[in-house]
């Protein structure tokens, strides 16, 4: 079946220090991949997307590729801020509509 | 505010009682779909509507878990003869069948003692 698999966390950064955050999967067919963010007390949103191979989404300075040779969708923000701190999820949607999860991965931001 | 709405937030309930859940989806959106989230992991897949039809079941959703969705708009999700095991973060999510990425509700936080 399908799976995502993200770096474990926690991370913990300083202010304007680089952020990767890794993601891989395993899934049939082309799926749609995803980053999404909770912030704390609150639900998750979409922060980016990408629909097929080397596509690159991006919003709010993050950004990931859609890398189908290496199964991966990568989370990367250059210069992350305390406000960045929160849950981030890895996942994927095929076209059955359900989406799978990663475990997710907590960054902390500090000053 | 037009998102999608869970009530209650918070539930708690000893084992062995029923609970009911409601999810109200963005107006427009036809599908609509049921997670649960424990702490530490990401939201795990229970079920899905499109319209009113349910379209997929997860192996997760024993047979103490039913949902509804009667008029293809709200939907509900009971919990019949909790368990310690059900306390988790249930989330709901809606979307268009056009779309791929889904909307989110805050969650109903259930806590069986």
């Amino acid at each position: 079946g399908d799976s995502v698999t993200q770096m474990e966390g926690p991370v913990t950064l300083s202010e304007e220090a680089f952020l990767t955050i890794n993601c891989t999967y395993t899934a049939t067919g082309y799926p749609s991949l995803f980053w999404y963010v909770q912030y704390p007390g609150e639900g998750l949103q979409l922060l980016l997307k990408a629909t097929k191979a080397d596509d690159k989404g991006s919003n709010k300075g993050f950004e990931a590729t859609y890398r189908k040779e290496t199964t991966s969708f990568h989370l990367e923000k250059g210069s992350v801020q305390v406000s960045d701190s929160a849950v981030y999820f890895c996942a994927l949607n095929t076209n059955a509509g359900k989406s799978t999860f990663g475990d997710g991965t907590t960054l902390t931001v500090k000053p | 505010d037009t998102g999608v709405s869970q009530d209650p937030r918070h539930k708690i309930t000893k084992r062995g009682q029923n609970v009911t859940f409601r999810c109200d989806p963005i107006s427009e959106h036809n599908r609509l779909y049921w997670y649960r989230q424990t702490l530490g992991q990401g939201p795990e897949f229970l079920t899905y509507f499109q319209n009113e039809a349910q379209l997929e079941k997860s192996r997760l959703l024993s047979d103490r878990f039913s949902a509804e969705r009667p008029k293809g708009s709200f939907s509900t999700l009971e919990i019949q003869r909790t368990e310690q095991g059900d306390s988790a973060m249930y989330l709901c999510a809606s979307s268009l069948v056009t779309m791929d990425e889904q909307f989110f509700g805050p969650g109903t936080r259930l806590t069986v003692l």
